[in-house]
């Protein structure tokens, strides 16, 4: 089986600061390993993603994330938080191989707000 | 403009009413899949689709069909609705193993169950 754990429910930073969302997963296997950013009233828009090689994945919108197998962690980061930045993110996870290929796990989310 | 779009936006339905939700993507995308959204439990998945006429259950499939007769296309199926299906569904899809390539989203159906 696999999860997914995403600790903060409510992220808040100033405007300016760097900001940092957490996600933490469980698989028994290698992961492929996602963020998505859901504004009010939309679906969810693709913003990184980790397959293999560097573990430091650049994304959309200045956004960045670090995977680190031995913590089993994909936190999502930026150095300098904007207003607009404020929104609900979601970390996905995907088993690799054949088994259950096309079942993915999103964690509950984060509500991330920056304040001016 | 590449899409996925979903129908209706918005459903009030009685329990026990069949109702259908309709997917569609005009990507040429092999992977669909539905999700459900509920406050406090994230994004579950309820059924998925490899490509056409290979479906695979999510975590959440109980009370839900779905069925994918052609590639475009991955309508989600309540035979038979109840107030606990009240949520917000989403519909995605990706170019091809969802590992390898990032999931396009519906705007979303936000379906009450009365």
């Amino acid at each position: 089986a696999q999860s997914v754990a995403q600790p903060e429910d409510q992220v808040n930073v100033a405007e300016g600061n760097p900001l940092t969302v957490k996600c933490t997963y469980s698989v028994s296997g290698n992961p492929y390993l996602f963020w998505y950013v859901q504004y009010p009233n939309r679906g969810l828009q693709f913003l990184l993603k980790y397959i293999t090689g560097d573990n430091l994945v650049k994304g959309s919108y200045g956004f960045e994330a670090e995977f680190n197998k031995s913590q089993t962690s994909f936190h999502l980061k930026k150095p300098s938080a904007l207003v607009s930045d404020s929104a609900l993110y979601f970390c996905a996870v995907i088993l690799q191989g054949d088994t259950n290929a096309g079942k993915s796990t999103f964690g509950d989310g984060t509500t991330l707000t920056v304040k001016p | 403009e590449a899409q996925v779009t979903q129908n209706p936006r918005y459903l009030i339905t009685v329990t026990g009413k069949k109702l259908t939700v309709t997917c569609s993507q005009n990507m040429n995308h092999e992977y669909m899949s539905w999700y459900r959204q509920d406050p406090g439990l994230g994004l579950r998945q309820i059924y998925y689709s490899m490509n056409v006429e290979v479906t695979d259950k999510g975590d959440v499939p109980e009370g839900y069909k779905v069925s994918r007769k052609e590639k475009r296309n991955f309508p989600l199926i309540l035979e038979s609705p109840s107030p606990n299906q009240t949520s917000l569904y989403f519909c995605a899809s990706s170019l091809s193993h969802p590992g390898y390539t990032e999931a396009f989203f519906g705007q979303g159906t936000r379906l009450t169950v009365v």
